[in-house]
């Protein structure tokens, strides 16, 4: 049974901090890692998807890391702000069309 | 362009009765997803759909729900005999292929609680 952890599953932070979460998944039978924003009542938003050992990948103040040989991957926020508030998944691929994903990490923001 | 949408965005419901869930993907996109988040859970699969037909339906979790795209465009997932562990969001998503090259864009999804 193919695993994707998150951590941490939630956190707080101020305005103005940078924070950073982890997704682990299994070290074998990598095609992808994707990366999802989700905020309340909306769609899970597409942020990066991840292909290649060593990958970075920005997006204005978030950055995302790949490491698949020994199955982690992080994303990075600079500068937290309140609109950053939302459940950040990501999401395994073996290289099929099912996305195993993760349980999220719920960000907080607070002004 | 208008992204994947589903309806309706909240759903509540008896044990025991019948629903359909609503998804429209983006137009011109020939693969469609289905997957349900549990409380705590991360999104698991349900269904896969290329074009009209079910290409892999292993993530329903039983003959109670039941999913179709009769004109391989919306999708209507229907769950028979609601039950309270049924309660979760539904989500949606759809890519232009199937293949793993393709990014799947997901809709809002619906919540079901059943009570």
């Amino acid at each position: 049974i193919l695993n994707v952890e998150q951590s941490p599953q939630s956190l707080h932070v101020q305005e103005g901090d940078s924070t950073n979460f982890t997704c682990s998944f299994p070290s074998s039978n990598f095609y992808a890692l994707h990366w999802y924003r989700w905020e309340t009542a909306k769609s899970p938003e597409a942020l990066f998807v991840m292909t290649l050992n060593g990958d970075e990948k920005k997006k204005g103040r978030i950055s995302a890391t790949l490491n698949t040989k020994e199955g982690y991957s992080y994303l990075y926020i600079k500068g937290s702000q309140p609109e950053d508030s939302a459940t950040y998944l990501c999401a395994f691929s073996t290289g099929t069309y099912k996305y195993i994903f993760g349980t999220g990490t719920r960000l907080k923001v607070l002004a | 362009g208008a992204g994947v949408s589903q309806t309706p965005s909240n759903k509540v419901t008896e044990k025991g009765k019948y629903v359909e869930l609503r998804c429209d993907p983006i137009s011109g996109h020939t693969a469609l997803y289905w997957y349900r988040q549990s409380l705590g859970q991360g999104p698991e699969f349900l269904i896969y759909f290329q074009g009209t037909g079910a290409a892999d339906d292993s993530g329903l979790p039983n003959d109670r729900f039941f999913a179709v795209r009769p004109e391989g465009s919306v999708s209507t997932l229907k769950i028979q005999r609601t039950e309270r562990g049924d309660s979760a969001v539904y989500l949606c998503a759809s890519s232009s292929q199937g293949s793993p090259n393709y990014e799947q864009y997901f809709g809002p999804g619906t919540r079901l609680t059943v009570t």
